[in-house]
C-alpha cells in the first residue's frame, strides 16, 4: 500500500512565524504535491514537483515555498505565516503522466494561523 | 471561473437510495478522476476515466467526452457512504479539482 504522511494533523502557529509541513512518500514516486483546501474552494494546487530539486508553481504559490532534496520527501514552506493561510493543507504523490495515474493523498494538516 | 462544476453541492438521501452526482467540465482533459473524503481529511480514489463506464461494488462512474460530463452513482446507499465526493480532472500532470458534493446518508 502506498503511504503518505504528513508531518503534523493539527498545527497552531503565530503571524510572522516561518511554517514548516513535511511530506513523506513511500512508493518511490516521482511527483509530489502540495494543495490547500478552503471551504467553497476546493483542492488548489500550491506547488509541485516532478523529481528531486525539481518544482514547478501551481495556481496559489504566493506566500509558499518548497523544497525536494530527497525524492521521498516534499516540504512546504510558509516563510512568513498569516492568517489568510490558515487551511487545510493536503500532499499528494504520483508515478509520472499523473493525469492517468491515480494521486496518493496523505491525511493532511490543519493549520490555524493566530 | 471553474474549471470543473460538481452539482448538487450538498446532498442528502434516506438510507437504501439511488443517489447520483454530477461532474461538468470546460477543459480538455486526458483523463477525469472521482475522489472520497471522509471527515478528518484523508481523500481516496474511487475511479479515473477516460472513458465509458467503471463499476466497483455499489458504486458507478460514466464519462461522456463529447459533452465533458461524468456522473458517480450509489446504489442502495448506506450511512457510511456519507463523506464529500470530489471531481478532479486531468490534462498532463496539471488536475483541477471541483469543489466536492458533500453527500449524508440518514439510516
Amino acid at each position: 500500500d502506498v503511504k503518505v504522511t504528513q508531518s503534523s494533523r493539527y498545527l497552531v502557529k503565530r503571524t510572522g512565524e516561518k511554517v514548516f509541513l513535511e511530506c513523506v512518500q513511500d512508493m518511490d514516486h516521482e511527483n509530489m504535491f502540495w494543495y490547500r483546501q478552503d471551504p467553497g474552494l476546493g483542492l488548489r494546487l500550491i506547488y509541485f514537483s516532478y523529481d528531486v530539486k525539481m518544482k514547478e508553481k501551481g495556481d496559489i504559490p504566493e506566500g509558499y515555498s518548497v523544497s525536494r532534496e530527497k525524492k521521498e520527501r516534499f516540504s512546504l514552506i510558509l516563510e512568513s505565516a498569516s492568517t489568510n493561510q490558515t487551511s487545510m493543507y493536503l500532499c499528494a504523490s504520483s508515478t509520472p503522466g499523473s493525469a492517468y495515474n491515480e494521486q496518493f493523498f496523505g491525511p493532511g494538516t490543519r493549520l490555524t494561523v493566530l | 471561473k471553474n474549471e470543473v462544476e460538481q452539482s448538487p453541492q450538498n446532498l442528502t438521501a434516506q438510507e437504501g437510495e439511488f443517489i447520483t452526482i454530477n461532474c461538468s467540465y470546460s477543459v480538455g482533459i486526458s483523463a477525469l478522476h472521482w475522489l472520497q473524503q471522509h471527515p478528518g481529511g484523508g481523500i481516496v480514489s474511487l475511479f479515473m476515466l477516460s472513458s465509458g463506464k467503471k463499476k466497483h461494488g455499489r458504486l458507478i462512474a460514466t464519462i461522456n467526452i463529447q459533452e465533458k460530463h461524468s456522473s458517480l452513482h450509489i446504489t442502495a446507499s448506506h450511512p457510511r457512504d456519507s463523506a464529500v465526493y470530489i471531481c478532479a480532472v486531468g490534462n498532463g500532470n496539471q488536475f483541477y479539482f471541483g469543489t466536492g458534493t458533500s453527500l449524508t446518508v440518514i439510516p
